[in-house]
């Protein structure tokens, strides 16, 4: 059982539709993250939420709207996107935010129509 | 600003045998964290081994070792005994320790084949 899981595991959804990300961490850490994952291009930090409170936002389209309800659950929520936001969406979490080391969900696979 | 570089986008290697991945990254920081992280196809991104900067040690984890080398920012990993299994993408990551940041910095990725 894999500490930080990510669902659904693919999504293919079109540009006007609404759909969320959904990552659980079953690892009692008080920092979760969210990365993109394209193709030929590094990680890029998108969004860090630590005790439920966002504490890092780079420059991130609108169009992705994270939410935090508490420290277990982490939501990416998608509206309006277009084809190049077609990647792999990582989650991860620590322990602590900015001094412990993350751990990573298997991520889910957007495609954009 | 700091980066991270991958300079090796694949490698091959024997099963059993030993293989190096490289790494350097640039950074005005003396205090940091070096990664380095297996992706694997079922794209799990897992913890390999890690390097605190101020140790002059080089971390290792049963088949797994770095050579860090502070001076001239190197960071590289050697996996010795190669096995399939280690087949995957491997990812150099960078964070610093001083700030209010927890912002991992990657590189662009080596993938590795392992050939039996």
């Amino acid at each position: 059982e894999t500490g930080v899981t990510q669902t659904p595991r693919h999504l293919v959804m079109g540009m006007t539709n609404k759909k969320s990300l959904k990552c659980e961490q079953h690892l009692g850490h008080n920092a979760m993250y969210w990365y993109k994952q394209s193709a030929k291009k590094p990680l890029e930090l998108m969004f860090v939420y630590s005790l439920e409170e966002r504490v890092e936002n780079n420059s991130v389209p609108s169009r992705f709207s994270p939410e935090c309800p508490n420290s277990s659950h982490l939501f990416l929520h998608l509206h309006t996107l277009q084809p190049e936001d077609s990647a792999l969406y990582l989650c991860a979490s620590s322990r602590k935010y900015s001094t412990d080391t993350q751990y990573f969900g298997p991520g889910t696979r957007l495609t954009v129509l | 600003a700091q980066t991270v570089t991958q300079s090796q986008p694949e490698m091959s290697v024997q099963e059993a045998e030993t293989v190096t991945l490289s790494c350097t990254y640039d950074t005005s920081e003396s205090d940091y964290y070096l990664f380095w992280y297996k992706q694997p196809p079922s794209r799990q991104m897992i913890l390999v081994i890690r390097q605190e900067a101020y140790k002059q040690q080089n971390a290792t984890e049963n088949r797994f070792s770095v050579n860090f080398q502070k001076a001239a920012k190197s960071f590289s990993l050697k996996i010795s005994d190669s096995q399939l299994g280690d087949a995957a993408m491997y990812f150099c990551a960078y964070r610093a320790n001083s700030g209010n940041t927890g912002k991992l910095i990657f590189g662009q990725g080596t993938t590795l084949q392992v050939k039996p």
